[in-house]
């Protein structure tokens, strides 16, 4: 059936890096844009980024560009979101969800805690 | 990048009906039809509810029904069912080729 399962989440120092990943299955990964988005704990949710299905446009939210870079890899139906200079309001859960104009399918999350 | 307006709670009782509002400007929602609504129940992946204003994905309801007014995109559920408990988000695309989400709605059935 159609999934999204993020992976590579957990307890980080403020300052350091973390990459997420995303893998894809049940459907064609490679025609569809992708986003990450997160929640902290108790608010509402975040758009941080999007790419496009080929991966040429990438878009940011204000609160992490520079700091974090989308990618996808089509051949391992894979996306992934490389996150450097942690900081304690990164502290979320983090979904990755397909589609472009709507995000149709949503992974499960997986928790980022930024904490000395 | 500012959050969309949506109030932060709003009630009703079984087999009425609700709406709730989503605020924004004319470089989110009022300048595209790239409005979306996400379902979240406690603990759980949110999930499309209404895409691209009022367009329903395979499976939802059709008590479940969205529209725009200017700035203003609005989710209606009809016919309350208790598993409409939920926080509800909108989203839209925006004039940065970013997306916005509300800021959440609790949905309480009495």
């Amino acid at each position: 059936q159609v999934q999204l399962v993020e992976s590579g989440g957990g307890v980080v120092q403020p300052g350091r890096s973390l990459r997420l990943s995303c893998a894809a299955s049940g459907f064609t990964f490679s025609s569809y844009g992708m986003h990450w988005v997160r929640q902290a704990p108790g608010k509402g949710l975040e758009w941080v980024a999007v790419i496009w299905y080929d991966g040429s446009n990438k878009y940011y939210a204000d609160s992490v560009k520079g700091r974090f870079t989308i990618s996808r890899d089509n051949s391992k139906n894979t996306l992934y979101l490389q996150m450097n200079s942690l900081r304690a309001e990164d502290t979320a859960v983090y979904y990755c969800a397909s589609g472009y104009t709507a995000m149709v399918i949503w992974g499960q999350g997986t928790m980022v805690t930024v904490s000395s | 990048q500012s959050a969309l307006t949506q109030p932060a709670s709003v009630s009703g009782s079984p087999g009425q009906s609700i709406t709730i509002s989503c605020t924004g400007t004319s470089s989110d929602v009022g300048g595209y039809n790239y409005v979306s609504w996400y379902q979240q129940h406690p603990g759980k992946a949110p999930k499309l509810m209404i895409y691209e204003v009022s367009n329903r994905p395979s499976g939802v309801s059709n008590r479940f029904s969205g529209s725009k007014s200017g700035n203003t995109a609005s989710l209606t559920i009809s016919g309350l069912q208790a598993e409409d408990e939920a926080d509800y988000y909108c989203s839209s695309y925006t004039s940065s080729s970013s997306w916005v989400f509300g800021g959440g709605t609790k949905l309480t059935v009495l």
